[in-house]
């Protein structure tokens, strides 16, 4: 089992649609989490962490469920600029940093 | 802030050739840099951790004789493919601990490295 497991898709939205990916991670002890974002042929960029109480910045909203290892991005009201890889990342503690192998976002008009 | 580069962008090179890439921390010192690896169409992978003044730690699977990592600096790490392969091709990624603390890392823009 992968320690970090994400859908690769490809995810097919409309612009205006909600999507939500998930994401599962294996160490119980992972202490952090994150979701990134990466376009084609370029750096991964933070989108946001990702914390037990959830986190909301604009469209995107993150979840953690430690109980279930589980981690959810959902984005709401797609644009086509988020067409992008979305990468989950967990980190375990000290350097200790895995990627999932992200999840692939086509929004269209 | 928070910006690390990298140089050269793309590079190609010959089999057998040796290949530097610098990776620096423009506006924060990075006592923690890392080094990527990415194939098309697959995650980052970790291939070494580089502390200031200290031996990079290596990843399993990651030979340091081939991927040689200098961290000479708090704001420049170097990574060098010696004796470079085809099956060397690959996206490289660094990144950096910086002001946000160990948990969040800065990415440089990556070298995509040709090896023909």
């Amino acid at each position: 089992r992968k320690e970090v497991e994400q859908d690769p898709g490809p995810f097919n939205v409309p612009e205006g649609a909600t999507v939500a990916f998930n994401c599962t991670y294996s160490n119980s002890a992972s202490q952090s989490f994150f979701w990134y974002r990466q376009d084609c042929r370029k750096e991964p960029k933070l989108l946001m962490s990702v914390y037990s109480s959830g986190n909301e910045d604009g469209r995107f909203t993150a979840q953690l469920n430690r109980a279930s290892q589980y981690i959810s991005l959902l984005i709401r009201d797609s644009k086509l600029s988020d067409s992008a890889t979305y990468l989950c990342v967990v980190n375990g503690g000290g350097f200790k940093t895995i990627f999932g192998a992200g999840t692939r976002l086509f929004v269209k008009a | 802030g928070a910006v690390v580069s990298q140089h050269p962008s793309r590079v190609i090179c010959k089999s057998g050739t040796s290949v530097k890439i610098e990776c620096r921390s423009l506006d924060f010192q990075a006592t923690t840099m890392f080094w990527y690896r990415q194939f098309p169409k697959q995650s980052l992978m970790l291939m070494a951790t580089s502390n200031e003044g200290s031996k990079a730690t290596y990843e399993q699977g990651v030979e340091k004789d081939k991927f040689l990592i200098n961290h000479a600096s708090l704001t420049l790490s170097t990574l060098t493919v010696t004796s470079a392969h085809p099956e060397d091709s690959s996206f490289y990624i660094c990144s950096a601990t910086g002001p946000k603390g160990p948990d969040t890392q800065y990415f440089g823009p990556g070298t995509r490295l040709t090896v023909l």
